[in-house]
């Protein structure tokens, strides 16, 4: 079963200060994807990152990093320094490439992050 | 280029009603889905379509159907809209499915079941 676990709920941050936002997730897909995905207050979902299964380098944009470790089955996303723009709902994701789960992302439930200045 | 658009942004029904909830998308894509947003519970899938013509369930099927009948457009219809059917509605769209793919989702209608 493929299955994705954000614990936080929410997060509240001082502006300027480092969040990491945790993802947690489940599949027994040789391969497969993962994703972030950003809501603001507008409602909109905002693509992020795709990382592929395969590929554990961890990435950096910007302020933007994430940590991929097979290991512990998480794709951990870091906000440096961070920034009332950033205050929105962050959603992890997982594809696989099987028949049955071919195209459907897993949500998990999302984690609101409120950043004060 | 539009991407994927949905109409309308807001809905307010009566309970037993019924409606379409329009998706539409101008990137030629074979796959387009959609999810339902609730409080706490993230994205779940709907129903979802890998081509014209074809369409499957997803996770939460019951109470809504859809059709694929063009490559553009992917409707969502309510029946006999239910109070637990309120909720955000996100059509998304990416080129073939697979998972590799990202997939594009509309800006969402907001539907109230009374």
């Amino acid at each position: 079963a493929q299955k994705v676990t954000q614990a936080q709920t929410e997060i509240s941050v001082v502006e300027k200060e480092d969040v990491t936002l945790d993802c947690v997730y489940e599949t027994r897909d040789t391969t497969y994807y993962l994703f972030w995905y950003k809501q603001p207050p507008s409602g909109e979902l905002v693509f992020l990152i795709r990382r592929n299964s395969f590929d554990e380098q961890n990435e950096i944009s910007g302020r933007y990093s994430w940590n991929f470790q097979k290991s512990t089955s998480s794709f951990n996303f870091t906000i440096t320094a961070s920034q009332v723009v950033d205050s929105a709902v962050y959603f992890c994701a997982l594809s696989g490439d099987r028949g049955s789960t071919l195209g459907r992302l897993y949500f998990g439930r999302g984690t609101q992050l409120t950043v004060w200045p | 280029n539009a991407g994927v658009t949905q109409t309308p942004k807001f809905q307010v029904l009566k309970t037993g009603q019924s409606m379409t909830l329009q998706c539409a998308q101008d990137m030629n894509h074979e796959y387009m889905s959609w999810y339902r947003q609730d409080p706490g519970m993230g994205l779940r899938l709907i129903h979802y379509s890998v081509g014209a013509g074809i369409t499957d369930q997803g996770e939460v099927p019951n109470g809504y159907n859809v059709s694929r009948s063009t490559t553009e457009d992917f409707p969502l219809r309510l029946l006999s809209a239910a109070p637990s059917q309120t909720s955000v509605y996100f059509c998304a769209s990416s080129p073939s499915g697979q998972g590799e793919e990202t997939q594009y989702f509309g800006p969402g209608t907001r539907l109230l079941v009374l």
